[in-house]
């Protein structure tokens, strides 16, 4: 099955620095990359996700690239602000599995320092 | 806009007790799923379903039942808990077909003495 490796585990960057989170997969027929943000007591909420069929996708500060060659992909999130402070999932699809069963990574605790 | 709600935000109970962790969605969505979430482990999935009275096991079932008697509805059972079962739930639904995302309920806190 599908198995989505996360790094790193905690990242603390100073306010207006960038972060960047890193994640592979193993499945090559995965095709669905969502990014999930989780903030304290919250629930997952998605912020981000990418298609096979495209290489980058950004919404204002985020970012996600996709690399299907080497099978990873990332979040970069420029300019942070300490809202930006939460635990970060992404995850990988492949339509295939089930009821289109997303599979984890382990998340990424990222603090934003004022 | 998705609404996954949970039946309780938290919840206590004793070793041997039957539990029961109920989610509604209010979206129509065809699948439904039941994650646990522990620090470090990121969510493991325990079972999911993809239609009504339909059921299927995730990564870690053992120790869970669920039912799906309706679409909107699908609950998980702890049949008789145990401190190791002690940890965040969470439910999602999502519509059916390829690539399309998750949507969380707001998660229970189960803590089993």
């Amino acid at each position: 099955g599908e198995n989505v490796e996360q790094h790193p585990s905690t990242l603390s960057v100073q306010e207006g620095d960038s972060a960047v989170i890193k994640c592979t997969y193993s499945d090559s027929a995965s095709n669905y990359f969502p990014w999930y943000k989780q903030e304290l007591g919250k629930r997952p909420q998605l912020i981000i996700d990418i298609r096979s069929n495209v290489g980058e996708k950004k919404d204002q500060r985020i970012a996600v690239t996709l690399n299907k060659t080497a099978k990873h992909f990332s979040l970069h999130i420029t300019e942070t602000q300490p809202e930006d402070s939460a635990v970060y999932f992404c995850a990988a699809s492949s339509g295939l599995v089930g009821a289109n069963n997303l599979f984890f990574g382990t998340g990424t605790r990222l603090t934003v320092i004022p | 806009d998705v609404k996954v709600t949970q039946s309780s935000r938290y919840l206590v109970k004793r070793t041997g007790e039957k539990v029961f962790l109920e989610c509604v969605q209010d979206m129509d969505h065809e699948n439904m799923f039941w994650y646990r979430q522990d620090p470090g482990l990121g969510l493991r999935l325990i079972y999911f379903s993809y239609d009504v009275k339909m059921k299927e096991k995730g990564d870690i079932p053992e120790g869970y039942s669920v039912s799906r008697e309706k679409k909107e509805r699908f609950s998980l059972i702890l049949e008789s808990a145990s401190t190791n079962q002690t940890s965040m739930y969470l439910c999602a639904s999502s519509p059916d077909g390829p690539g399309e995302t998750q949507y969380f309920g707001p998660g229970t806190r189960l803590l089993v003495l």
